[in-house]
């Protein structure tokens, strides 16, 4: 079983400032993770994953994620927001091996003040 | 094709009426996946497709719920005696096989946009 835990429905940022999206997993065997990026009206994308080797991965529009095993997180972060980050994001898991489905967290929506 | 496609992109229907969604996955994805998103809410998994094994039901929140795969391609979700609450956008996902090493996450179509009145 696996579950995800996003903190905080909404964060709001100003623009240039540091984006930081929390997600915390809960897997019994060694996770996948993703994170997803949902923009207004638009379909779901994905924006990086984890799955195995180097635990600080890179997404696209300058977005990165840590995989870190001993706080269950993947927080998801970028240096300087841009007024275009705005967009409702999906921390996601499932299990490694074969074919599994993915649960998905509650989604944060990302405000970006200017 | 070179996306997941999804249609009707929205239907309008009337409670008790039967509805149909229609997901075309990815030429070669061997897994197809529905989900619910509901106003304001995250996605709710409904059910899996992974080629010829039986599907993964579990999601799937009564019987008035159902859906088929024909082999790896076409799916149809049908909702029957809609209700108000089956309101939601029903988003279809597919996915590639694993390899060693590597999962490409889902490809998500577009959605349809299921409004009971």
């Amino acid at each position: 079983a696996q579950s995800v835990t996003q903190l905080g429905s909404h964060v709001s940022v100003s623009e240039g400032a540091l984006v930081l999206l929390r997600c915390n997993y809960s897997s019994s065997v060694p996770p996948y993770l993703f994170w997803y990026v949902q923009y207004p009206n638009q379909g779901l994308q994905l924006l990086l994953k984890y799955t195995t080797g180097a635990t600080l991965v890179k997404g696209i529009n300058g977005f990165e994620a840590e995989f870190k095993k001993s706080e269950t997180s993947f927080h998801l972060t970028k240096p300087s927001a841009h007024m275009s980050d705005a967009a409702e994001y999906f921390c996601a898991v499932r299990a490694s091996g074969g074919y599994q489905k993915v649960t998905f967290g509650t989604g944060t929506k990302l405000q970006v003040i200017p | 094709g070179a996306g997941v496609s999804q249609s009707p992109s929205n239907k309008v229907t009337e409670k008790g009426k039967d509805v149909e969604l229609r997901c075309d996955p990815i030429s070669g994805h061997t897994a197809l996946y529905w989900y619910r998103q509901r106003l304001g809410q995250g996605l709710e998994f409904l059910i899996y497709f992974q080629g010829n094994s039986a599907p993964d039901k579990s999601g799937l929140p009564s019987d008035r719920f159902s859906a088929e795969r024909t082999g790896e391609s076409v799916s149809t979700l049908t909702i029957q005696r809609t209700q108000q609450e089956d309101s939601a956008v029903y988003l279809c996902a597919s996915s590639t096989r694993e390899r060693a090493g590597g999962d490409y996450g889902y490809t998500f179509g577009s959605g349809t946009r299921l409004t009971v009145v």
